[in-house]
């Protein structure tokens, strides 16, 4: 079926340095998104990307949708302690009913 | 309510048992989904309503699992004979309409169901 592959699968940074993680695919996506996991809570959604080449940011968040409409980046700039938790990529395809496909996760952890 | 809801937000049982697990969509969202999610791993999509229909039952991982969902409102996903492999935190997630790419998905916060 199909699958996300995300890296890296964890980091462990410095306070104020960035972060960057990538999501890609065998498959073509229409949509990507990336959200955001904190200890016991449900995800919750960052960005959300819907044209191949498309480059948006959040605040401290970038994240683009590849050309070849297969992959995926998120950046994290000058990263602090609350940036801490699990970062999700996800995606629909033109065939998608009602499923997202989801990566396996990074965990970042930022040292003050 | 505010947010989606799920209950409870810790479950133990035993291996044999049958569980019940519960949630609460955002008030108005008609769309209901039901994900899985294994430790260190990505969300496992099971399940999705649309009011209280169930048009996409393909990620149930075996007949063992079943959902329901009344009055367009609160939704239950039961399992029954749990192994140990159904350790997992269950996640509940509902949208307005849906399930679109345009339309997000409001997650609960799980319920963490631990088989013995």
């Amino acid at each position: 079926g199909q699958q996300l592959n995300q890296s890296p699968q964890s980091m462990f940074i410095q306070e104020g340095e960035d972060v960057s993680m990538n999501c890609t695919s065998s498959s073509i996506f229409n949509t990507w998104l990336w959200y955001k996991q904190e200890p016991g809570e449900g995800p919750v959604l960052l960005i959300a990307l819907y044209k191949a080449g498309e480059l948006t940011s959040n605040g401290r968040l970038t994240a683009q949708f590849g050309i070849t409409r297969k992959d995926s980046f998120l950046n994290i700039s000058a990263s602090i302690p609350s940036d801490v938790g699990i970062y999700f990529c996800a995606g629909w395809t033109s065939s998608n009913t009602g499923k997202l496909i989801f990566g396996q996760g990074t965990t970042l952890q930022v040292k003050p | 309510g505010a947010g989606v809801s799920q209950s409870p937000s810790n479950k133990v049982t035993e291996k044999g048992k049958d569980v019940e697990l519960r949630c609460d969509p955002i008030s108005g969202h008609t769309a209901l989904y039901w994900y899985r999610q294994s430790l260190g791993q990505g969300l496992e999509f099971l399940i999705y309503f649309q009011g209280n229909s169930a048009p996409d039952k393909s990620g149930l991982p075996s007949d063992r699992f079943s959902a329901e969902r009344t009055g367009g409102s609160v939704s239950t996903l039961t399992i029954q004979r749990t192994q140990q492999e159904d350790s997992a935190v269950y996640l509940c997630a509902s949208s307005f309409s849906g399930p679109s790419a345009q339309e997000t998905q409001y997650f609960g916060p799980g319920t963490r169901l631990l088989v013995l």
